[in-house]
């Protein structure tokens, strides 16, 4: 069965800086997909960012950007030049794709964004 | 567009009680979940749905039944309320192309069942 491990429960960063959510995972499978996915206090989750496995360019969606090391089972999210507006729960979620449909989710990293 | 909508947003319930959650998509998305959220955990999958009329069991289905019967609707049955389902409840959609997709979340709906 697939596992994913956030060992980071909280995290802090200025305003302005740049930080790295971690995530690891464990699999046997050869192909498929991670996400990051943000949950705001409205509670509201929302997709951040996606990397299929076959692809060895990391994904990136503005100031989010991933660190994918397949060979690690490693998949880091990087945001920079934080907002207030980042403040959430991060959570690291993995998709073996196929006929698989489930996400299992790693236990999530609460992000605080200082001023 | 409305996305993923669900009701209520929150609820409370006495033990033994019954209730159902509302789920809705306007995406013509063929396949849709639900998930639970405890306290200080990531989201596990209770049932999901592949299309009309089909549904299979996630990871912890004890105590809940869905049915489908729209491609836009798929309901959360709670029949008889236990304290161990008081928690934070999401439902999700995703397009057609089956595994690896995103799945689209609605506000999710909080349940304490007392």
């Amino acid at each position: 069965a697939q596992t994913v491990t956030q060992s980071q429960p909280e995290m802090s960063v200025q305003e302005a800086e740049t930080v790295t959510l971690s995530c690891t995972y464990d699999t046997s499978e050869n192909n498929y997909y991670l996400f990051w996915y943000k949950q705001p206090p409205s509670r509201q989750m929302i997709l951040v960012i996606r990397q299929e496995a076959y692809k060895q360019q990391n994904a990136t969606e503005n100031r989010f950007s991933v660190n994918f090391q397949k060979a690690a089972k490693s998949f880091s999210l990087k945001i920079s030049d934080s907002q207030l507006g980042d403040t959430a729960m991060y959570f690291c979620a993995f998709n073996s794709g196929g006929s698989n449909y489930k996400l299992t989710f790693g236990k999530g990293t609460l992000l605080t964004v200082n001023p | 567009n409305a996305g993923v909508t669900q009701t209520p947003k929150f609820r409370i319930l006495k033990i033994g009680q019954s209730m159902t959650l509302q789920c809705t998509q306007d995406m013509n998305h063929n396949y849709m979940y639900w998930y639970r959220q405890d306290p200080g955990m990531g989201l596990k999958l209770i049932y999901y749905s592949v299309g009309a009329g089909i549904t299979d069991k996630g990871e912890v289905p004890n105590g809940y039944n869905v049915s489908r019967s729209t491609t836009e609707d798929f309901p959360l049955r709670l029949e008889l309320a236990a304290p161990s389902q008081t928690s934070v409840y999401f439902c999700a959609s995703s397009s057609t192309s089956g595994g690896g997709e995103t799945q689209y979340f609605g506000p999710g709906t909080r349940l304490l069942v007392l």
